[in-house]
């Protein structure tokens, strides 16, 4: 079965803190990436990553920078944790499909909360 | 440009009864159009796909879409609910030349399930 695995289900930060959110994924997945998820406004990408140390931005990436050192793990990093990134954060990965249609994996999210 | 708008934030159905989730969208090439459930405290899954092959299209758990050009809808349906639907429902739309990274999601529908 494919995995994608968030470590931090739930984090309580402090503004101004750097925050770490890590995604690892078991399938040997190239693509992968990170969303932000809030009421009303849906998913939106912040970042995502086509192999290891590739990355682009996606539609909101201020405030966040992001890691692939590893294949298998894509991380989220918050370098001054605002109270405006209190949210919830899925990492998803991408199967290769067939005609480029692929299917998004998704973990079970991080809900972060800053104070 | 592509757009995806989803109406009703919230759908009230009492079990057994039809499910109907909108779903309409914008884009200017023939798009690749997807449905995600996210079951409480969980990430999202893939129900269901439309990739320009048949209009109708039957997923997990069954939920069917129709894909309608003229319309440009692709609104979700399932005959009967059943509690365990109760979820929150993300119509998705692609380009067909795009990778996940052009998949912009609706803001969601919130299916509640009364008994």
């Amino acid at each position: 079965d494919v995995k994608v695995t968030q470590s931090s289900r739930y984090l309580v930060k402090r503004t101004g803190e750097k925050v770490f959110l890590e995604c690892v994924q078991d399938m040997d997945h190239e693509n992968m990436f990170w969303y932000r998820q809030d009421p009303g406004l849906g998913l939106r990408l912040i970042y995502f990553s086509y192999d290891v140390k590739m990355k682009e931005k996606g539609d909101i990436p201020e405030g966040y920078s992001v890691s692939r050192e590893k294949k298998e793990r894509f991380s989220l990093i918050l370098e001054s944790a605002s109270t405006n990134q209190t949210s919830m954060y899925l990492c998803a990965s991408l199967t290769p499909g067939t005609g480029k249609v692929g299917e998004l994996f998704f973990g079970e999210g991080s809900r972060l909360t800053v104070l | 440009a592509q757009s995806v708008t989803q109406l009703g934030s919230h759908v009230s159905v009492s079990e057994g009864a039809l499910v109907l989730l909108r779903c309409n969208y914008s884009s200017s090439v023939p798009p690749y159009l997807f449905w995600y459930v996210q079951y409480p405290n969980q990430g999202l899954q893939l129900l269901l796909k439309y990739t320009s092959a048949a209009t109708l299209v039957k997923g997990i758990n069954g939920f069917e879409a129709e894909f309608k050009k003229s319309e440009t809808s692709f609104h979700l349906t399932k005959p009967s609910a059943h509690m365990s639907d109760a979820a929150e429902y993300f119509c998705a739309v692609s380009s067909p030349s795009g990778s996940a990274r052009q998949l912009t999601f609706g803001s969601g529908t919130q299916l509640t399930v009364l008994p």
